[in-house]
């Protein structure tokens, strides 16, 4: 069965900080997918990032980054520098070529504080 | 491109009324998805379509009827809501599986008392 966990409920910063969100996942699958989402207080559902399990390279798009790390199931987000428009819930994801289902984490609140 | 959209954004029901909500795609995309979110657990899987004309169900179906006879279109339906119904739904598409990017609409907020 495919899992994602993301331990972190709620996270408070202080602008300008830097902050990660965790994701571990589990899977048997050898070819899967990976994506973070984010979900402002307007409600939508924002795509960040997706990245194949063949593909451990780490990304970074502006004051994102992503560290993927198959040794370690994990899929870790960094915000460099955060700001307060960075305040949201940011989902991680897992999908798999063999089922039709996309699988979400619970979740992390991050609150940026001014 | 409008991308995907939901009808309606809000809806108040009593215990055993019914309703429909319409979720609408223009990227011309196969697979159809409709998700519930609630406070703690993420989105779940309701049911999905890999194409016109059929469904299949998700994680969460008990209650739920859905139809796609339109490929742009991914009705859900609530027959006999309950309260433990109230929760937010999104639609999403994707081009194919779950293995390419899905794209969510805004979201309907459906409270059942």
């Amino acid at each position: 069965a495919q899992k994602v966990t993301q331990a972190q409920t709620e996270i408070s910063v202080v602008e300008k900080e830097d902050v990660t969100l965790d994701c571990v996942y589990e899977t048997r699958d050898t070819t899967y997918y990976l994506f973070w989402y984010k979900q402002p207080p307007s409600g939508e559902l924002v795509f960040l990032i997706r990245r194949n399990s063949f593909d451990e390279q780490n990304e970074i798009s502006g004051r994102y980054s992503w560290n993927f790390q198959k040794s370690t199931s994990s899929f870790n987000f960094t915000i460099t520098a955060s700001q307060v428009v960075d305040s949201a819930v940011y989902f991680c994801a897992l999908g798999g070529v063999y089922g039709n289902k996309l699988v979400f984490g619970a979740g992390t609140i991050l609150r940026v504080k001014s | 491109n409008a991308g995907v959209t939901q009808t309606p954004k809000f809806r108040v029901l009593k215990t055993g009324q019914s309703m429909t909500l319409l979720c609408a795609q223009d990227m011309n995309h196969e697979y159809m998805y409709w998700y519930r979110q609630d406070p703690g657990m993420g989105l779940r899987l309701i049911h999905y379509s890999v194409g016109e004309g059929t469904t299949a169900k998700g994680e969460v179906p008990d209650g739920y009827n859905v139809s796609r006879l339109k490929k742009q279109n991914f009705l859900l339906g609530l027959e006999s809501a309950a309260p433990s119904q109230t929760s937010v739904y999104f639609c999403a598409s994707s081009d194919s599986g779950p293995q390419e990017t899905q794209y969510f609409g805004p979201g309907t907020r459906l409270l059942v008392l």
